[in-house]
């Protein structure tokens, strides 16, 4: 199985700011990730597919980039509404695998 | 509007079977992949598996391979997760989700299936 390694466990951030979120894949996964945020009570929503592709509706301030193995996503501009847990899954080879999460909170 | 809706969940005691079922509706059903995902109490997710079109090709994940099976109904719009051998570490919601290549575009609102005596 592909494994999904997912930091930091947790951040906190102040409003306005800008925050990176990484997963490193234990193999090439070809940009086969997707980023996913979840509030509490709720159920995941699409942010990012494709490493990088923004989904339709999710505001721009939420972006995906990669590097070899090491797939990010960062958000800027950091508002109230994106405390959350976000979550990296990769779609390249099944077993499809998520990463552990992270869980951001807003000061 | 793309909606899924997870029935079935409940109580159950161990070692006892359970049967799931999403209804789809606002999009073409048999057009798109499916799939299951799980959350344990205040856990991560877990994939558990998905199945195609025509339900001639269905992923599992290795663990739960031999006591979880996906199904489908097209003309029901419905998708099916039959669970067996139930175990206290089987307790979670269980979300459907629409497949888009591989990553999830949509996603019922869950249903909680607690396995307990």
């Amino acid at each position: 199985d592909i494994q999904m390694t997912q930091s930091p466990a947790s951040l906190s951030a102040s409003l306005g700011e800008t925050v990176t979120i990484e997963c490193l894949a234990s193999e090439d996964i070809y940009s086969n990730l997707a980023w996913y945020q979840q509030k509490p009570g709720k159920s995941p929503q699409l942010l990012i597919y494709d490493a990088s592709s923004l989904q339709d509706g999710v505001p721009s301030r939420f972006s995906g980039s990669e590097s070899g193995t090491q797939y990010s996503l960062e958000i800027n501009s950091l508002q109230s509404e994106d405390a959350a847990t976000y979550f990296c899954q990769q779609h390249h080879d099944y077993p499809f695998t998520f990463g552990s999460g992270t869980k951001l909170e807003i000061k | 509007e793309v909606k899924l809706v997870e029935s079935g969940g409940g109580l159950v005691q161990p070692g006892r079977s359970l049967k799931l079922s999403c209804a789809a509706s606002g999009f073409s059903f048999n057009d798109y992949w499916m799939g299951w995902v799980r959350q344990a109490p205040g856990k991560g997710l877990e994939w558990i598996g998905e199945i195609n079109q025509d339900s001639s090709t269905i992923n599992y994940t290795p663990s739960l391979k031999d006591k979880f099976t996906i199904s489908r109904d097209n003309a029901q719009n419905t998708l099916y997760l039959q669970m067996s051998k139930l175990g206290s570490e089987d307790t979670a919601i269980y979300y459907c989700a629409r497949g888009d290549y591989g990553s999830y575009g949509d996603w019922g609102q869950g249903v909680m299936v607690t396995v307990s005596s």
